[in-house]
């Protein structure tokens, strides 16, 4: 079973430069979380979709930071206008509906470094 | 207070020891816990999860869990230098789980 995926890698841009991560869930998982993670903490959650739909993003930044899952599979982050303090890793995991539900599954993540 | 707390460590344990790894939570209405594995530059990965009072065991690792106390723990038997990382505890309530910012655990042959 392929895990998530998630690209890119590793993106370097300026303050004020837009930015997007994309993510693709393991097949057949209908819950998506977006997380950052500053070094040294654990991951805060930014987004949560089940399927289509938002389940939470109490704490998206939402005048700079913008999320999307179309049609309930692939998702994409975008940050727009990057600041200094958007420097982390950006993890994307995702879960089942049912039993598990509840263990999530990280992708590889995205090391963002804002200068 | 933040919402999951552990030590920040780091813990040291000789190779072979057993390492005991806590995590307190302050909303009581969680219901789920989990314990993820972070090795340095990688991402989490989840390794045990436990949703009743007691012990959990799985090969080497033991989670135990008391609700009245809102206290988790992760205990690591036998323990090996591949098990140096850091360890985040999750806890999850009102749909959404709260990361807490991990124990850094090395363990020295």
């Amino acid at each position: 079973e392929a895990g998530v995926a998630q690209s890119p890698r590793y993106k370097i841009i300026e303050k004020r430069q837009s930015v997007a991560f994309w993510c693709n869930p393991i097949s057949g998982h209908a819950t998506l979380y977006w997380y950052q993670q500053i070094l040294g903490q654990g991951p805060k959650l930014l987004i949560q979709f089940q399927n289509n739909g938002v389940v939470d993003d109490s704490q998206l930044p939402k005048d700079r930071f913008s999320a999307e899952r179309l049609k309930g599979v692939d998702s994409t982050l975008k940050i727009q206008p990057a600041k200094l303090e958007d420097s982390a890793v950006y993890l994307c995991a995702s879960s089942l509906v049912g039993i598990a539900q509840y263990e999530q599954y990280f992708g590889p993540g995205t090391r963002l470094t804002v200068t | 207070q933040k919402e999951v707390e552990q030590n920040s460590g780091p813990l040291s344990v000789p190779e072979g020891a057993i390492a005991s790894l806590n995590c307190t939570y302050s909303d009581r209405g969680s219901q789920s816990f989990f314990w993820y594995r972070q090795y340095s530059g990688k991402s989490p990965e989840l390794i045990m999860s436990i949703y009743s009072n007691g012990d959990k065991e799985d090969g080497r690792f033991t989670a135990q869990l008391n609700k009245a106390s809102q206290y988790v723990s992760l205990l690591i038997r036998d323990s090996q230098p591949s098990d140096s990382a850091t360890y985040l505890c999750a806890a999850r309530a009102a749909g959404k789980s709260t990361f807490g910012d991990g124990t850094t655990l090395t363990v020295k042959p």
